[in-house]
């Protein structure tokens, strides 16, 4: 399963609402659907999972949400700590992450 | 607090043989809720999964690289490793290992990650 993430790169102001966008080449259940933030020179972390479930710790301007194909990954107020790179992931067949979108300052 | 720690030569000719071990701290490999995974991420782009395996040695592959892939676990010292041969310069890349959640019926996200190592591929 090939997923596309869109867009590449989107450049916003803190405050505003980030909306991201996974697009999987095939249905896959929002159970097996995740989303990773990363940093630069750090690992990813988890933010979400099964969808729309948030990882410990993880504060809830970050929601996910979606079905079948489509999935949205939306941070409502974006902090100074939010501009990274953001990964989706399905885990339900093999397992396969998209190109990633990077949220910069604007 | 539960932590991964990447190991293994930092430079690797090619045509040769890549290894490298996780070491698992602050609890135990053999959770039956957890596969533990390999992802590597070359210089300035994404990740991409290398395999998993379970405490009871079961592994799972991408297909991608399935035939160049071993990956083993060695419980008693809580640590699982990665082999990768016939390296090219392609394989030049972060290599993260990560905890692998499993409900016993179907795998779950990466929750925790190690910090990862660099490894490259030249003569």
């Amino acid at each position: 399963i090939v997923l596309t993430q869109s867009p590449d790169t989107l450049s916003l102001s803190p405050g505003e609402r980030a909306t991201l966008s996974c697009r999987a080449s095939q249905t896959i259940s929002s159970t097996y659907l995740a989303w990773y933030q990363q940093k630069p020179g750090q690992a990813p972390s988890l933010l979400i999972y099964g969808g729309s479930s948030r990882a410990t710790g993880i504060p809830d301007r970050f929601s996910g949400s979606g079905s079948e194909t489509d999935f949205t990954l939306t941070i409502s107020r974006l902090e100074p700590e939010d501009f990274a790179v953001y990964y989706c992931q399905q885990y339900g067949s093999s397992l396969t992450f998209g190109g990633g979108t990077k949220v910069e300052i604007k | 607090q539960l932590q991964l720690q990447e190991s293994g030569p930092g430079l690797v000719k090619p045509s040769e043989t890549l290894s490298l071990t996780c070491t698992v701290s602050g609890g135990s490999i053999s959770r039956s809720s957890y596969y533990w995974g390999w992802i590597r991420q070359p210089p300035g782009k994404g990740l991409e999964w290398i395999g998993s395996i379970y405490y009871s040695g079961t592994t799972y592959y991408n297909p991608s690289h399935k035939s160049r892939v071993t990956i083993s676990v060695d419980t008693s010292k809580n640590q699982f490793s990665l082999k990768l041969s016939s390296v090219t310069a392609a394989d030049t890349a972060v290599y993260y290992c990560a905890r692998q959640g499993f409900s016993g019926s179907y795998f779950m996200a990466f929750d925790i990650w190690g910090q990862g190592t660099m490894v490259t591929v030249s003569s």
